[in-house]
């Protein structure tokens, strides 16, 4: 089984909201990340979480908190979100330890910030 | 500071086509290759990863080469079908930091029926 799975496939909150994005893979790998994408553009990369310990924040703004409870499933945790904010939300696994590190996406949210 | 370019931006062919898609990049000193596949609104899927220490692979009509003196992968679709448009995309990832990829910005891929 090669699948991340990701809920919800589509969210729509305002700036004052808080909601959840989840992350779910079975794989037994022990490295995930979240990744942001703008339409045309390439993603970019947030966190990755290595044994469910943050391992890497590429500098991302404090409306936006990740957490690890456990080796499955990975939460990104919004509030004050600003519209700019808009965009794909792509969850994404490896194998930490592993000769090759290849990555395996989610589906992806699709959030709308109003 | 490493960067990946795809050329070309957007192709169209004909089905039945051979074609292939360029990737570079400026630091020879990655540790894999991966290719991504993306559907418009989708997420990823990863189509061929290639390692530093390999020359190419292949998963069906789909061949990945690498070259990595040069800076240069290519991917290569054999007998195009209508099913394969959509953006492909090059990420490198460099020794001593493997779980960061660096990206090109993709090739748009429509195949005409």
């Amino acid at each position: 089984d090669t699948e991340v799975t990701q809920t919800p496939k589509h969210l729509v909150m305002g700036m004052t909201n808080k909601k959840s994005l989840k992350c779910e893979q079975h794989m037994g790998h022990r490295a995930m990340y979240w990744y942001k994408q703008k339409a045309k553009k390439p993603p970019e990369l947030m966190f990755v979480y290595s044994y469910e310990k943050l391992s890497i924040n590429e500098s991302v703004p404090s409306r936006f908190s990740p957490e690890c409870p456990n080796s499955s499933l990975l939460n990104l945790h919004l509030h004050a979100l600003q519209p700019e904010d808009s965009a794909l939300y792509l969850c994404a696994s490896s194998q930490e330890g592993a000769v090759t590190y290849e990555q395996y996406f989610g589906p992806g949210t699709r959030l709308t910030v109003t | 500071k490493q960067e990946v370019t795809q050329i070309p931006a957007a192709l169209s062919v004909p089905e039945g086509e051979n074609l292939v898609l360029n990737c570079s990049f400026t630091d020879s000193a990655i540790y894999n290759l991966q290719w991504f596949r993306q559907d418009p609104g989708k997420g990823l899927t990863s189509l061929l990863l290639i390692q530093s220490s390999q020359r190419e692979q292949t998963s069906g009509r789909l061949n990945a080469s690498l070259d990595k003196s040069s800076g240069r992968s290519t991917l290569y679709i054999a007998a195009s079908q209508p099913g394969d448009s959509a953006t492909y995309l090059c990420a490198v990832s460099e020794a001593g930091n493997n779980r960061k990829l660096i990206w090109g910005l993709g090739t748009s891929l429509a195949v005409n029926p």
